[in-house]
């Protein structure tokens, strides 16, 4: 049963235009959010969280949006370059544990 | 660097041989993680040390599978008798002590013929 779920292997969007990446979990004692970042031949790298306590963090070109109603959290990336051309994983966890649930990633792809 | 290194990058074996994946974490970093990514799936959590606390096995797919870390730092994942659906890229993370911020390791890319 998987408790982190991205739905969409894959998102091609063109340079400058926004890139909205999905992210669904089941469990409901999930409170803490993470987004990671992964080229090929590389490890992921983390580049944004969000606490249940918020519905909204931003760091630059990167916002991510929870919705604990209705289990949902979404990556948006403005404008989309193609260096973020990756594949982006969706990570969860509860009650300060340091053990992270994954989802299977979207891979994203920004085209010039 | 101060990252998180593992080694070999690559390893080819056969059927039913033993193979051993190595875990340089970050310094200080008192938490570590295994986790590996078969083809088209996500991060599968295997095992997590976090101290000198008793790690939490619960992620290991059967008893082929083993884990140590010594002195609190390098960790050494083992994999027995291995199989053909053992191969995948095998993930190394580490993290501070009450941080769910991982920082992981390159891979291995383990591939049983």
């Amino acid at each position: 049963d998987q408790q982190v779920k991205q739905n969409s292997p894959s998102l091609s969007v063109q340079e400058g235009r926004i890139s909205i990446l999905n992210c669904d979990y089941t469990n409901s004692m999930f409170d803490y959010f993470l987004w990671y970042k992964k080229y090929p031949a590389e490890g992921p790298t983390f580049l944004i969280s969000i606490s249940s306590i918020k519905d909204k963090n931003e760091d630059g070109r990167f916002t991510v949006f929870l919705n604990k109603s209705a289990k949902h959290l979404s990556l948006h990336i403005v404008p989309s370059q193609p260096g973020d051309s990756a594949v982006y994983f969706c990570a969860a966890t509860q009650g300060g544990s340091e053990k992270l649930v994954f989802g299977k990633g979207t891979k994203l792809t920004v085209n010039p | 660097g101060a990252g998180v290194s593992q080694s070999p990058s690559n390893k080819v074996t056969e059927k039913g041989k033993d193979v051993e994946l190595r875990c340089d974490p970050i310094s200080g970093h008192t938490a570590l993680y295994w986790y590996r990514q078969s083809l088209g799936q996500g991060l599968e959590f295997l095992i997590y040390f976090q101290g000198n606390s008793a790690p939490d096995k619960s992620g290991l797919p059967s008893d082929r599978f083993s884990a140590e870390r010594t002195g609190g730092s390098v960790s050494t994942l083992t994999i027995q008798r291995t199989q053909q659906e053992d191969s995948a890229v095998y993930l190394c993370a580490s993290s501070l002590v009450d941080s769910a911020e991982q920082f992981f390791g390159p891979g291995t890319r383990l591939t049983v013929l």
